[in-house]
């Protein structure tokens, strides 16, 4: 069974542009869910996604946002990038719930640096 | 609100020595706990779970958790550490209104031959 695949694994941006990563879950999971890794904050929560609507937010500014396709795939988005961006996303999948009620299985992650 | 105190921030251990690893929880309902590991470039991998069955959790690679409600803690722990369980270990708690994942900040774990 295929894990979860993110794309690209590795991105250089500038200051100003917007990015798109993609996040395809495991087969028949229909939860996805977004982090954001870096040194200074450590794993923080993105957003969740699940049956194409967006179930759960963290605390982040409106620049970063999602959404989900019918087959489970996931995108996120980030506009205006500013140099804090520079970090890894992780994108995790389950079968329905997350945290408690499910496993959630971690991609590679896609490394963005911004410049 | 809940979180998690990984109370180390680095762990060295010689190969074949006993690993310990250790993780205060705060909060204010029945917790599900989690051990996470991430190998450099690697994405994370579910170690074990607690979700209030038994107090001890068995995980994979040897890996164990004992639930202490008295303590608040979770710590893990191995018998006998391998070269490859070098890596970064996060003690991970579950909020049940949101139902997200809230990480510690991680122990990165030295195994030395």
């Amino acid at each position: 069974k295929a894990g979860v695949t993110q794309t690209p694994r590795y991105l250089i941006k500038t200051r100003g542009q917007q990015v798109t990563l993609s996040c395809s879950p495991i087969s028949g999971h229909r939860s996805v869910s977004w982090y954001q890794q870096t040194p200074g904050q450590g794993l923080q929560f993105l957003f969740e996604y699940f049956s194409e609507t967006q179930r759960n937010k963290g605390n982040f500014p409106g620049r970063f946002s999602g959404r989900q396709f019918s087959n489970s795939r996931s995108e996120m988005n980030v506009s205006t990038l500013e140099l804090g961006d520079s970090a890894l996303y992780l994108c995790a999948s389950s079968r329905a719930g997350t945290g408690a009620t499910d496993t959630q299985y971690f991609g590679p992650g896609t490394r963005l640096t911004v410049l | 609100a809940q979180s998690v105190t990984q109370l180390d921030s680095h762990v060295s251990v010689s190969e074949g020595t006993p690993v310990l690893l250790r993780c205060n929880y705060s909060s204010s309902y029945s917790p599900s706990l989690f051990w996470y590991v991430q190998h450099p470039n690697k994405g994370l991998q579910l170690l074990l779970k607690y979700t209030s069955a038994a107090t001890l959790v068995k995980g994979i690679n040897g890996f164990e958790a004992e639930f202490k409600k008295s303590e608040t803690s979770f710590h893990l722990t191995k018998p006998s550490a391998h070269m490859s369980d070098a890596a970064e270990y996060f003690c991970v708690v579950s909020d049940p209104g949101t139902d997200k994942l809230i990480f510690g900040t991680g122990t990165r774990l030295q195994v030395f031959p």
